[in-house]
């Protein structure tokens, strides 16, 4: 059975903080994507990956950044957590050349005081 | 961006189809249509997907329309499990460019 997971279902976390996210996905797959949802704006790309190293920004990068050190793991990290940034974050990988089927894990559904 | 339009929501007896519509009328030639859904508080999860023939898997039935301007995921007996955010998305099956998602359909499956 594949696996996604996430490193927490909920965090709390204050302003200013530094949070860090962690997925880690076992179907040896290239592409990762860090996403974040929010009542009526639906699945907003933040960045992703599609090799060890590489990242690209995705639609809303900003206050964010990423780590792709190996295949299977990918970081979101909030260098300094604001109450903006309360969201659930959800994060899905899918096989090179067939972004397209996406897996996702179950979401962190973080909360910024 | 999304390309598509999806009503908000929809209620379905338990035991019927569900069809959910979706238009998507500026579709292009090597686009593919995908359909997720979302339970909630879960991670989105792929249905199927199709090009311009009608499609069945085990979950669901897609029809595309001959023009491919719009297409219908079908729910042949929902569950009560069911009940979900549904999201039809198009996109070329090349690159690394992700999912763009809309705001999807609220399946409501009731007893």
């Amino acid at each position: 059975d594949v696996k996604v997971t996430q490193s927490s279902r909920y965090l709390v976390k204050r302003t200013g903080e530094k949070v860090f996210l962690e997925c880690v996905q076992d179907m040896d797959h290239e592409n990762m994507f860090w996403y974040r949802q929010d009542p009526g704006l639906g699945l907003r790309l933040i960045y992703f990956s599609y090799d060890v190293k590489m990242k690209e920004k995705g639609d809303i990068p900003e206050g964010y950044s990423v780590s792709r050190e190996k295949k299977e793991r990918f970081s979101l990290i909030l260098e300094s957590a604001s109450t903006n940034q309360t969201s659930m974050y959800l994060c899905a990988n899918s096989k090179s050349g067939g972004r397209e089927t996406q897996y996702f894990g179950p979401g962190t559904r973080l909360l910024v005081l | 961006d999304a390309k598509t339009t999806q009503p908000p929501s929809m209620d379905c007896a338990e035991g019927r189809a569900a069809n959910l519509p979706c238009n998507h009328s500026t579709i292009s030639g090597n686009e593919y249509v995908y359909w997720y859904r979302q339970i909630h508080s879960q991670g989105p999860q792929y249905i199927i997907h199709g090009l311009k023939n009608n499609e069945t898997n085990e979950m669901a039935s897609l029809i595309i329309t001959e023009d491919r301007k719009s297409s219908t995921l079908i729910l042949p007996h929902a569950t009560l499990r069911d009940t979900a955010v549904y999201y039809c998305i198009v996109l070329v099956l090349s690159g690394n460019t992700p999912l763009v998602f809309g705001k999807g359909t609220r399946l409501s499956v009731i007893a």
